[in-house]
Parts: C-alpha cells; structure tokens; sequence
C-alpha cells in the first residue's frame, strides 16, 4: 500500500520570502504522479502543481516549484516570494496509474505580513 | 458549468438519524469521487465510480454508508444511523478519464456534525 507522510504540521513565513514543504512517499510502483493541493480556509481544494514520476525535470508553475527526489522518495514544494493569499493547508498526495489519490496529513501555512 | 457543488454545505443531525449528501460533478467527467476528511486531518478516500459503476469502495466504507450514482451523472452518498464518529467533512470531487494529467476538481464539502 501506499503511503504519504508530511513531517511539518504547521509553518509559517514572512512575506516574499520562500518556504519550503516537506513531503516523503513509500510506495512499489514505477509509473505514478505526485500532486500538492492548496485547502485555503472554509475553500474547496484547488491543484497547485503536479508532477509524473517517470520525468526528471522538476515541475514548475509561477511561484512554485517541487524538488522531486525519486530515489529518496522525497516530494517537496518550494513557495517563492511568499503573498498573504498563500495562507492555507498544503497536502501532498500520490496517485499510481489509474489509481486514486491517497493524501498526507497536510501542513498548514501561514503568511505572516 | 461552474465546478462540483455539492449539498448541503451543513448538515446537523441527531445521532441514528439518516443523511444524504448530493454531489454534482463537472458535466465532462466521468469519474466521481468521495472522501472524508476529519479536522486537521488529510482527505481519507472512500469510494469513486466511473460513470454510473462503482469501482473500488475503502474498508472505512462501513455498511452504514452507501453511494450511487445512478445515471453517471450526480451522486449520492447516504449514511445509515448516523454515529458522533461520522462527524467530518465529506468531500466530492470529478475527473476526467485521464485523473493522472488532470487531477482532481473538488467541492466545498459537506459539514456533517452528529449531535
């Protein structure tokens, strides 16, 4: 079975610095897709960024960014100039192919001004 | 089309009592998903159909928990005798076919609180 572990229950940053999220996986699959959601509070869950695992370029999309280690398994996201808007829970989560999403416990974050 | 709505957005109801939660999913999709997701806690899967068929149900799914999805369109979830131990979000959420380049599109939620 698949598992996702986010070790960071909360974290905070100042505006437009960058923070970084955590993320490890343990899964047996070869061929998967790892995924960061943001659950801003009392919003419904938005996509940040998505990446497939057989890909070594890291994805990136305007201010994020991941740091996909394959070999240690390690997922991480990378939030760059930090804005108040950020403030949310982030969850990283795992998707084999044709499966479903399996989530991690989150991280909540907070932008400080 | 403005995204998954799901209804009620609260639900409050007195413990033993059945609930029915609705979720409408974007037109195009055909995969429809629920899951539940407990005060700071990840969303937990529970069951997700393609198209009117019900695919795979999680062991959470107790036999207190039902779901349909009759025509492949809107689902349904229903919770029997409802237990404090239900109390959490429920989450609906639409995909294409292809989840894996997509993701998943999610509602608001429902709010169920067992008094």
């Amino acid at each position: 079975a698949q598992t996702v572990t986010q070790s960071q229950p909360e974290m905070s940053v100042q505006e437009a610095e960058t923070v970084t999220l955590s993320c490890t996986y343990d899964t047996s699959e070869s061929n998967y897709y790892l995924f960061w959601y943001k659950q801003p509070p009392s919003r419904q869950m938005i996509l940040v960024i998505r990446q497939e695992a057989y890909k070594q370029q890291n994805a990136t999309e305007n201010r994020f960014s991941v740091n996909f280690q394959k070999a240690a398994k390690s997922f991480s996201l990378k939030i760059s100039d930090s804005q108040l808007g950020d403030t949310a829970m982030y969850f990283c989560a795992f998707m084999k192919h044709g499966g479903k999403l399996i989530f991690g416990q989150g991280t909540e974050l907070s932008v400080k001004p | 089309d403005t995204g998954v709505s799901q209804d009620p957005r609260h639900k409050i109801t007195k413990r033993g009592q059945n609930v029915t939660f609705r979720c409408d999913p974007i037109s195009e999709h055909n995969r429809l998903y629920w899951y539940r997701q407990t005060l700071g806690q990840g969303p937990e899967f529970l069951t997700y159909f393609q198209n009117e068929a019900q695919l795979e149900k999680s062991r959470l799914l107790s036999d207190r928990f039902s779901a349909e999805r009759p025509k492949g369109s809107f689902s349904t979830l229903e919770i029997q005798r409802t237990e404090q131990g239900d109390s959490a979000m429920y989450l609906c959420a639409s995909s294409p076919w292809d989840s894996t380049n997509y993701g998943y599109t999610f509602g608001s939620g429902t709010r169920l609180t067992v008094v």
